[in-house]
């Protein structure tokens, strides 16, 4: 069983047009995430839900809408994409934000999604 | 904030000794991991230090110096699979990550 998934794997797409990654983790997580890993391979947090609440948003444009329904789900929606919004996105999560423990702070993947902007 | 440094690309030979640093200034520490990512794939979790001194894990160990904000990755027995990123990241209020050593290892 895939313990964190991401849908799609490769995502091509025109410029303007409005898109979304969907995330589900079977870990029983309370915090997921998401990165963004450009092409000089710098992985940038951009998002971070606690237990379906927003903690982190980093200076991220604000054609980017996480959504979480579910502590287990955690979608992406990005409006009106731009070139530079190509990246590999990849959905993460954890046990607990801001943990003492430090192993809460460990990090499980999803593959990623390849978006690439045209 | 966080700011954390690591050499962008080293290379070795099969059958060598490795070591990735990694240094970091950080408002709050709790914790230095390190992550594995091979080309197309996710990062994936390699090993975690709290306190200082050396953590072992078979051919990984890394170390952490909170005290000089320092730490590293030292990969033993080198196999051509052990071709990878390694990504240092600090946990603070979340975890940041640096931008990846790109690791070839040579036959």
């Amino acid at each position: 069983d895939t313990a964190v998934s991401q849908t799609p794997k490769y995502l091509v797409t025109q410029m303007g047009n409005d898109k979304s990654i969907k995330c589900e983790q079977n870990l029983g997580h309370d915090t997921m995430y998401w990165y963004k890993q450009d092409s000089k391979k710098f992985l940038k947090i951009m998002f971070s839900y606690n237990n379906k609440e927003l903690i982190i948003n980093e200076t991220v444009p604000n054609r980017f809408s996480p959504k979480s329904p579910d502590k287990a789900h955690l979608n992406l929606h990005i409006n009106s994409l731009e070139l530079g919004d190509s990246a590999v996105y990849f959905c993460a999560s954890s046990q607990l934000l801001r943990a003492t423990r430090p192993s809460s702070h460990e990090q499980y993947f999803g593959p990623g999604t390849r978006l690439t902007v045209t | 904030g966080q700011n954390i440094d690591q050499p962008t690309e080293m290379t070795a030979t099969e059958g060598a000794i490795v070591q990735i640093n990694c240094t970091y200034q950080t408002s709050g520490f709790n914790g230095l991991f390190w992550y594995q990512q091979h080309a197309g794939e996710a990062p994936t979790f390699l090993s975690y230090n709290v306190l200082d001194g050396l953590e072992e894990k078979g051919r990984f160990s890394s170390f952490l110096s909170r005290s000089k904000g320092y730490s590293y990755l030292l990969l033993k027995e080198l196999q051509m699979k052990d071709s990878a990123s390694y990504l240092c990241a600090v946990a603070g209020g979340q975890l940041t990550f640096g931008s990846g050593t790109q690791l070839t290892v040579l036959p």
